[in-house]
């Protein structure tokens, strides 16, 4: 089986604009996770989604970041706009089950602001 | 509050030493769950072990093996005869259960680099 798929793999984009990260999770799996990766504050949970409904956004840094799962094998992350902190690697993930089931992480898009 | 320490920033060895990597964790729940994950240089997170928190046999796969005491509240992995394919980040990370916080709460993370 294919595991977690995300695109781009890498992105670069000036300062104000818009960028979209994409994710395909493990079919059947039906929590969908995204995460961001800096050295500063190391892996860190921005929302995750159950059966296509958000659940918990409180990681979401603010308001420029929004996240949409319009079906159970696709989401979004988008940012807008662009900031250079913004630049990190983010990690979509899924899995099976909430409590206590292994998280299963697709690549990582690595993004820098300039 | 849940949280996961591993007070080894990096680690250098040569090859064919054994290592291991310390993890210390906290939490208020009497059920949750252990991880560790693989971060090659390439940059992916690489799924390694889930332990719960009422099996404290500790597991052995090839080289790998973990070490779970509940009594320090440690998760440790060891490596056997490391080799240079084992240099990576290696992430600990926590999970409660009884809380019904599912969330992943991972350490900071070890640096190995295994010399030849």
């Amino acid at each position: 089986d294919a595991g977690v798929i995300q695109s781009p793999r890498h992105e670069v984009t000036e300062m104000g604009q818009e960028v979209t990260l994409r994710c395909k999770p493990i079919s059947g799996h039906d929590y969908l996770f995204w995460y961001r990766q800096t050295m500063m504050r190391g892996l860190e949970l921005l929302i995750y989604f159950n059966n296509n409904v958000p659940i918990d956004d409180s990681g979401m840094p603010e308001d420029r970041f929004s996240a949409k799962m319009p079906n159970a094998s696709f989401s979004t992350l988008k940012i807008q706009p662009s900031e250079p902190r913004d630049s990190a690697v983010y990690f979509c993930a899924s899995s099976g089950g909430f409590l206590g089931e292994t998280q299963y992480f697709g690549p990582g898009t690595r993004l820098l602001v300039l | 509050a849940q949280k996961v320490t591993q007070a080894q920033t990096e680690i250098s060895v040569v090859e064919k030493e054994d290592v291991t990597l310390d993890c210390v964790y906290e939490t208020r729940d009497t059920t949750y769950y252990l991880f560790w994950y693989k971060q090659p240089p390439s940059g992916e997170l690489v799924f390694l072990i889930r332990r719960n928190s009422f099996d404290e046999q500790n597991e052995i796969s090839g080289r790998y093996s973990w070490n779970f005491q509940k009594s320090t509240s440690s998760f440790n992995f060891t490596i056997t005869a490391s080799q240079v394919v084992d240099s990576a980040v290696y992430f600990c990370a926590l999970s409660g259960g009884s809380s019904n916080t599912g969330k992943l709460i991972f350490g900071q993370g070890t640096t190995l680099q295994v010399k030849p």
